[in-house]
């Protein structure tokens, strides 16, 4: 079965402060795994995802099969990053697991 | 364009009473899914659809749950009947499978409280 841990369900950085979004999963196949942000009184979207190797508002995210993390980074935090983050996972048949969520706020 | 839509956006009701939920996903999108979000969770996946197809179903309780998706595009999810733990936001997502898009589209969501 699979299964996506966020270990934090709250994280407070100052602005300017690296922040890291911790992410593991278990998954027996290969997976795809995402980031999605939920900003405040938004509906869910997509933030980034591991095949797409690219930054996104200055968020990147690496892949570790060894490890079966997929934490989030960002060097600098900003006050706009606040926001409700989730992992998810998606499987060879298409299903789409989430994990428990992270709260990020950024402290002026 | 709109997005994925859903209605009602918050449901009052009684528990024992009955309760649906509507879904019109992205113009052209084949997969649907349905997941139930409770207070401080992430969302829970419900039922997915591959067009009108329920491809996968195994985490809907089905003893009061139930739903379809006619044609392949509008969804229904129905609760019947209601009890306080269905408390929860209810939310719809949709996504073009192919060709390396594998991105899901959420709606607002539907806030049920059961009481």
């Amino acid at each position: 079965a699979q299964r996506v841990t966020q270990p934090e369900k709250l994280l407070s950085v100052f602005k300017g402060a690296p922040v890291e979004l911790k992410c593991n999963y278990s998954y027996s196949g290969s997976p795809e795994l995402f980031w999605y942000v939920q900003y405040s009184r938004q509906r869910l979207q997509l933030l980034l995802r591991h095949i797409s190797r690219e930054s996104i508002k200055g968020f990147t995210a690496d892949l570790n099969k060894g490890e079966t993390s997929f934490h989030l980074k960002k060097p600098f935090a900003q006050e706009e990053d606040s926001a409700m983050y989730y992992c998810a996972l998606l499987t060879g048949a298409n299903n789409l697991f989430f994990g428990t969520g992270t709260r990020l706020t950024v402290i002026p | 364009e709109a997005g994925v839509v859903q209605s009602p956006r918050y449901k009052i009701i009684e528990k024992k009473q009955p309760v649906a939920f509507w879904c019109n996903p992205i113009s052209g999108h084949n997969t649907l899914y349905w997941y139930r979000q409770n207070l401080g969770q992430g969302p829970e996946l419900l039922i997915r659809y591959e067009n009108e197809e329920a491809v996968d179903d195994s985490q809907l309780p089905k003893d009061r749950f139930s739903a379809e998706r006619l044609k392949g595009v509008d969804s229904t999810l129905k609760i019947q009947p209601a009890e306080l733990g269905d408390s929860a936001v209810y939310l719809c997502a949709s996504s073009l499978h192919g060709g390396g898009n594998t991105e899901a589209f959420f709606g607002q969501g539907t806030r049920l409280t059961v009481v």
